[in-house]
Protein backbone atom coordinates (compact mmCIF):
# COMPACT_ATOMS: atom_id res chain seq x y z
CA UNK A 1 0.00 0.00 0.00
CA UNK A 2 1.17 3.36 -0.57
CA UNK A 3 0.83 5.72 2.09
CA UNK A 4 1.03 9.30 1.48
CA UNK A 5 2.05 11.72 4.55
CA UNK A 6 1.05 15.42 4.28
CA UNK A 7 2.28 18.05 6.38
CA UNK A 8 1.47 19.94 7.92
CA UNK A 9 -1.43 18.47 8.90
CA UNK A 10 -3.11 22.30 10.13
CA UNK A 11 -2.09 25.29 9.35
CA UNK A 12 -3.09 28.96 10.16
CA UNK A 13 -1.87 32.27 8.44
CA UNK A 14 -2.47 35.97 8.02
CA UNK A 15 -3.88 37.25 4.78
CA UNK A 16 -0.59 38.02 3.22
CA UNK A 17 1.67 35.28 4.41
CA UNK A 18 3.71 32.41 2.39
CA UNK A 19 3.52 28.94 3.14
CA UNK A 20 4.08 25.56 1.73
CA UNK A 21 2.87 22.10 2.31
CA UNK A 22 4.37 18.86 1.87
CA UNK A 23 3.23 15.41 0.59
CA UNK A 24 5.35 12.67 1.05
CA UNK A 25 5.74 8.90 0.35
CA UNK A 26 8.49 6.42 0.75
CA UNK A 27 6.82 4.87 -2.92
CA UNK A 28 7.47 6.23 -5.73
CA UNK A 29 4.45 7.44 -8.24
CA UNK A 30 3.70 7.80 -12.01
CA UNK A 31 2.28 11.08 -10.82
CA UNK A 32 0.74 13.25 -8.59
CA UNK A 33 -2.35 15.33 -8.01
CA UNK A 34 -3.39 17.62 -6.08
CA UNK A 35 -6.55 18.88 -5.00
CA UNK A 36 -8.39 21.79 -2.84
CA UNK A 37 -11.55 20.72 -0.88
CA UNK A 38 -13.77 23.86 0.34
CA UNK A 39 -16.71 22.74 3.30
CA UNK A 40 -19.51 21.47 2.01
CA UNK A 41 -18.26 20.22 -1.11
CA UNK A 42 -15.92 17.45 -3.09
CA UNK A 43 -12.30 17.69 -3.79
CA UNK A 44 -11.48 19.77 -6.74
CA UNK A 45 -8.57 18.93 -8.98
CA UNK A 46 -5.42 22.05 -8.91
CA UNK A 47 -2.73 20.27 -10.81
CA UNK A 48 -1.11 17.06 -12.02
CA UNK A 49 2.29 16.62 -11.98
CA UNK A 50 4.35 14.17 -14.33
CA UNK A 51 7.85 14.01 -14.63
CA UNK A 52 10.02 14.28 -11.73
CA UNK A 53 11.77 17.58 -10.67
CA UNK A 54 8.83 18.90 -12.54
CA UNK A 55 7.91 22.22 -11.43
CA UNK A 56 3.94 23.65 -12.62
CA UNK A 57 2.82 27.03 -11.44
CA UNK A 58 -1.46 28.05 -11.11
CA UNK A 59 -1.17 31.98 -10.31
CA UNK A 60 0.10 32.08 -7.05
CA UNK A 61 0.26 27.99 -6.34
CA UNK A 62 3.52 26.70 -7.11
CA UNK A 63 3.20 22.92 -7.51
CA UNK A 64 7.06 20.98 -7.35
CA UNK A 65 7.12 17.54 -8.14
CA UNK A 66 10.08 15.67 -6.58
CA UNK A 67 13.37 13.97 -8.92
CA UNK A 68 12.46 10.75 -7.17
CA UNK A 69 8.82 11.24 -7.74
CA UNK A 70 7.71 10.29 -4.31
CA UNK A 71 7.40 13.75 -2.77
CA UNK A 72 5.52 17.06 -3.47
CA UNK A 73 5.21 20.48 -2.55
CA UNK A 74 2.54 23.32 -2.96
CA UNK A 75 4.06 26.97 -2.26
CA UNK A 76 1.40 29.80 -1.72
CA UNK A 77 2.62 33.07 -2.20
CA UNK A 78 0.67 35.86 -0.47
CA UNK A 79 -1.92 33.91 0.89
CA UNK A 80 -5.67 34.90 0.72
CA UNK A 81 -9.03 33.98 2.60
CA UNK A 82 -10.09 32.27 -0.84
CA UNK A 83 -7.17 30.36 -0.19
CA UNK A 84 -8.76 28.61 2.74
CA UNK A 85 -9.78 25.15 2.68
CA UNK A 86 -8.14 21.83 3.22
CA UNK A 87 -4.88 20.61 0.59
CA UNK A 88 -4.84 16.77 -0.34
CA UNK A 89 -2.63 15.24 -2.88
CA UNK A 90 -2.95 12.03 -4.48
CA UNK A 91 -0.60 9.32 -5.69
CA UNK A 92 -1.48 7.69 -9.05
CA UNK A 93 -2.03 5.00 -10.42
CA UNK A 94 -3.80 4.07 -7.64
CA UNK A 95 -5.27 7.91 -6.49
CA UNK A 96 -4.14 6.85 -3.16
CA UNK A 97 -5.40 9.85 -1.12
CA UNK A 98 -3.18 11.88 2.22
CA UNK A 99 -5.06 13.25 5.05
CA UNK A 100 -4.20 17.18 3.72
CA UNK A 101 -3.62 19.81 4.88
CA UNK A 102 -6.41 22.04 6.63
CA UNK A 103 -5.28 25.67 5.79
CA UNK A 104 -6.93 28.54 7.35
CA UNK A 105 -6.07 32.52 6.25
CA UNK A 106 -7.26 35.35 8.32
CA UNK A 107 -8.03 38.23 6.63
CA UNK B 1 -22.76 20.77 -18.38
CA UNK B 2 -24.42 19.75 -15.10
CA UNK B 3 -21.84 18.30 -12.33
CA UNK B 4 -21.78 14.71 -10.11
CA UNK B 5 -24.94 15.02 -7.95
CA UNK B 6 -25.10 12.51 -4.92
CA UNK B 7 -28.49 11.28 -3.05
CA UNK B 8 -28.90 12.11 -0.37
CA UNK B 9 -27.13 14.98 0.89
CA UNK B 10 -26.97 13.47 4.53
CA UNK B 11 -28.52 10.56 6.23
CA UNK B 12 -28.84 9.03 9.89
CA UNK B 13 -29.32 5.32 10.31
CA UNK B 14 -28.79 3.04 13.63
CA UNK B 15 -26.61 0.41 14.20
CA UNK B 16 -27.35 -2.84 11.91
CA UNK B 17 -28.94 -1.06 9.46
CA UNK B 18 -28.65 -0.81 5.92
CA UNK B 19 -28.05 1.81 3.32
CA UNK B 20 -28.02 2.92 -0.06
CA UNK B 21 -26.08 6.10 -1.54
CA UNK B 22 -26.59 7.17 -5.41
CA UNK B 23 -24.39 8.96 -7.39
CA UNK B 24 -25.12 10.44 -10.85
CA UNK B 25 -21.65 11.20 -13.12
CA UNK B 26 -21.11 13.92 -15.90
CA UNK B 27 -22.94 13.00 -18.97
CA UNK B 28 -20.39 11.10 -20.93
CA UNK B 29 -18.45 9.99 -18.15
CA UNK B 30 -18.31 6.32 -17.42
CA UNK B 31 -16.12 5.65 -14.72
CA UNK B 32 -17.36 6.03 -11.04
CA UNK B 33 -15.22 5.85 -8.16
CA UNK B 34 -16.44 5.98 -4.41
CA UNK B 35 -14.37 6.91 -1.45
CA UNK B 36 -14.88 7.15 2.35
CA UNK B 37 -13.41 10.71 4.13
CA UNK B 38 -12.88 10.43 7.81
CA UNK B 39 -10.72 13.01 9.74
CA UNK B 40 -8.93 10.56 11.42
CA UNK B 41 -8.41 8.48 8.23
CA UNK B 42 -8.67 10.84 5.61
CA UNK B 43 -10.12 10.17 1.91
CA UNK B 44 -9.84 6.09 1.10
CA UNK B 45 -10.56 4.31 -2.18
CA UNK B 46 -13.55 2.09 -1.96
CA UNK B 47 -14.04 0.79 -5.64
CA UNK B 48 -14.24 2.28 -9.03
CA UNK B 49 -17.05 1.18 -11.26
CA UNK B 50 -16.20 1.26 -15.09
CA UNK B 51 -18.85 0.14 -18.15
CA UNK B 52 -21.19 -1.34 -15.49
CA UNK B 53 -17.41 -3.67 -14.11
CA UNK B 54 -15.73 -3.13 -11.15
CA UNK B 55 -12.22 -2.29 -12.06
CA UNK B 56 -10.45 -1.38 -8.88
CA UNK B 57 -11.60 -2.51 -5.23
CA UNK B 58 -9.58 -0.57 -2.07
CA UNK B 59 -9.29 -2.29 1.04
CA UNK B 60 -12.78 -2.03 2.42
CA UNK B 61 -14.64 -5.31 4.20
CA UNK B 62 -17.46 -7.18 2.25
CA UNK B 63 -20.19 -4.90 3.88
CA UNK B 64 -19.24 -2.50 1.31
CA UNK B 65 -20.62 -3.04 -2.00
CA UNK B 66 -21.43 -0.79 -5.18
CA UNK B 67 -23.05 -1.77 -8.90
CA UNK B 68 -23.04 1.02 -12.03
CA UNK B 69 -25.77 0.90 -14.38
CA UNK B 70 -25.83 0.86 -18.28
CA UNK B 71 -26.49 4.87 -17.73
CA UNK B 72 -23.31 5.11 -15.75
CA UNK B 73 -25.26 6.01 -12.73
CA UNK B 74 -23.82 3.88 -9.66
CA UNK B 75 -24.91 2.79 -6.33
CA UNK B 76 -22.67 2.03 -3.20
CA UNK B 77 -24.67 0.20 -0.26
CA UNK B 78 -23.27 -0.69 3.32
CA UNK B 79 -24.62 -3.32 4.70
CA UNK B 80 -25.01 -3.83 9.05
CA UNK B 81 -24.57 -0.32 9.61
CA UNK B 82 -21.36 0.24 12.53
CA UNK B 83 -20.59 3.13 14.32
CA UNK B 84 -17.13 3.66 12.31
CA UNK B 85 -18.85 4.17 9.30
CA UNK B 86 -20.12 7.15 10.20
CA UNK B 87 -17.87 9.35 7.17
CA UNK B 88 -18.68 11.37 4.22
CA UNK B 89 -19.31 9.18 0.73
CA UNK B 90 -17.87 11.08 -1.99
CA UNK B 91 -18.36 9.73 -5.43
CA UNK B 92 -16.23 10.87 -8.13
CA UNK B 93 -16.45 10.56 -12.13
CA UNK B 94 -14.40 10.31 -14.87
CA UNK B 95 -14.07 9.77 -18.64
CA UNK B 96 -12.28 6.66 -17.62
CA UNK B 97 -10.24 6.45 -21.08
CA UNK B 98 -6.95 6.88 -21.62
CA UNK B 99 -4.25 6.81 -19.17
CA UNK B 100 -5.19 6.94 -15.55
CA UNK B 101 -4.40 11.05 -14.46
CA UNK B 102 -7.64 11.62 -16.16
CA UNK B 103 -9.37 14.32 -14.24
CA UNK B 104 -11.52 13.29 -11.77
CA UNK B 105 -14.72 15.03 -11.14
CA UNK B 106 -16.28 15.07 -7.42
CA UNK B 107 -19.88 15.33 -6.05
CA UNK B 108 -20.52 17.00 -2.85
CA UNK B 109 -20.71 13.72 -0.80
CA UNK B 110 -23.53 12.46 1.13
CA UNK B 111 -23.10 12.73 4.92
CA UNK B 112 -23.83 9.48 7.27
CA UNK B 113 -24.49 9.31 10.43
CA UNK B 114 -24.61 6.19 12.28
CA UNK B 115 -26.09 5.86 15.46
Amino acid sequence: TQLLEQSPQFLSIQEGENLTVYCNSSSVFSSLQWYRQEPGEGPVLLVTVVTGGEVKKLKRLTFQFGDARKDSSLHITAAQPGDTGLYLCAGLPNRRFGAGTRLTVKP
Amino acid sequence: KAGVTQTPRYLIKTRGQQVTLSCSPISGHRSVSWYQQTPGQGLQFLFEYFSETQRNKGNFPGRFSGRQFSNSRSEMNVSTLELGDSALYLCASSSGRGNSYNEQFFGPGTRLTVL
